[in-house]
This record gives C-alpha cells, sequence and structure tokens, in this order.
C-alpha cells in the first residue's frame, strides 16, 4: 500500500515557466511533509519543508502547499531553470520518512 | 560536515555471493537509516538505528540481510546469498536524535548489480 503517492512521473517545462509537481498522501497521521531533488548517480538532498498546522511554507524559488482536507501538497517552482531538471520526491513523516516515487522534472532552455 | 559517505559507490557480485556496504554519517547524527532504491520508485526504508541500538526493520528486510552499527558511528549493511531481485541502488542517511522532523542527509548511495 503505498502511503505517498505521485500520480506524474514526469513534467516538462520551458524555462522561467512554473514548475507544479503534486504529491497524495493516505495517513492522515502524517504530521509533517519534505521535498527531496535527486540528480543521477547521487542521493536526494533536502529541499523543503512543511508542517501540517500550516498551508504554506515558502524558500526562494519553491514554495509547498498542503492542503489537509485533500491530503495533497504540491511544490511549486517559479522561476524554472534548466538546473531545476531532476527527479522530485514528495515524502511524510511518521516516525521515518516515507517516499512517493517521485515526478522526473525537465526544464527546457 | 563532510556530509554521508558510502563505500563502494558500485559493485557488481555475481548470484549467491556475499556483499557488504559502509556507511559513515554525519559525526554529531545519532539516527542512522538505510533505503532501497529501485528504478522508477523512491527510497524504502529498510532499518535504522539510534545510537548503536537498531530500533526498527522493515519487514523487506529479509533474514539474507543484517545491518549494524556496532560503536554508534559508522553502519554495515551485508546481504548474504545475493539475488538477482537485490539489484538496487542502496542508500544511507543519517540526522540528528533529537528533533523528529528534522530532514534525512543522504548519501550517494551504492549502486548493487548482482549477475
Amino acid at each position: 500500500d503505498q502511503q505517498v503517492k505521485q500520480n506524474s512521473p514526469s513534467l516538462s517545462v520551458q524555462e522561467g515557466r512554473i514548475s507544479i509537481l503534486n504529491c497524495d498522501y493516505t495517513n492522515s497521521m502524517f504530521d509533517y511533509f519534505l521535498w527531496y531533488k535527486k540528480y543521477p548517480a547521487e542521493g536526494p538532498t533536502f529541499l523543503i519543508s512543511i508542517s501540517s498546522i500550516k498551508d504554506k511554507n515558502e524558500d526562494g524559488r519553491f514554495t509547498v502547499f498542503l492542503n489537509k482536507s485533500a491530503k495533497h501538497l504540491s511544490l511549486h517552482i517559479v522561476p524554472s531553470q534548466p538546473g531545476d531538471s531532476a527527479v522530485y520526491f514528495c515524502a511524510a513523516i511518521n516516525d521515518k520518512v516515507i517516499f512517493g516515487p517521485g515526478t522526473s522534472l525537465s526544464v527546457i532552455p | 560536515d563532510t556530509g554521508v559517505s558510502q563505500d563502494p559507490r558500485h559493485k557488481i557480485t555475481k548470484r549467491g555471493q556475499n556483499v557488504t556496504f559502509r556507511c559513515d554519517p554525519i559525526s554529531e547524527h545519532n539516527r542512522l537509516y538505510w533505503y532501497r532504491q529501485t528504478l522508477g520508485q523512491g527510497p524504502e526504508f529498510l532499518t535504522y538505528f539510534q545510537n548503536e541500538a537498531q530500533l526498527e526493520k522493515s519487514r523487506l528486510l529479509s533474514d539474507r540481510f543484517s545491518a549494524e552499527r556496532p560503536k554508534g558511528s559508522f553502519s554495515t549493511l551485508e546481504i548474504q546469498r545475493t539475488e538477482q531481485g537485490d539489484s538496487a541502488m542502496y542508500l544511507c542517511a543519517s540526522k540528528p536524535g533529537q528533533g523528529v522532523n528534522s530532514p534525512l542527509h543522504f548519501g550517494n548511495g551504492t549502486r548493487l548489480t548482482v549477475t
């Protein structure tokens, strides 16, 4: 049973435009969410997080939105840059970190 | 902070052989995690340690897998009698013991290929 879902395996966006990556979760007990970014041949790198008591957290070009009633979160990247091309994992913390399957983002120059 | 270090980066082995991977966490981090990642999937939790104590093991961790962290510093993950289905990227991560919501810091992984 996949508790964290990312239903879009891939996404292509033009440089300068907004990238929106989506994530759904099933366990209402999750109270903290994270986004990781992964380049090929490297480990995942922490990007941004959000607590369940908030609905938005912003860090530079990256903003995470949380809709608890819908059990949905999204990562917005604006403006998108070619260096943002990577696999993005949504993750939730129970007593351990549970990852979604990832979305591969391609930012086209 | 030299980051989480994993060795080796790549390992190719024949089915039935034993392999051992090493992870050196960030020095002040009490918690150490092992994850496995296959193509098209996110990292899957295998086990974690608080200092030298192994606190949880996933049902993914069959009895052919064993992990240790004898002195609460580095950790090893051993796979006995490897099978082709063990081929994956094995990721180690660490984080401070306090702050349950602090993010994991990952190493660059060990890619295992079982032929």
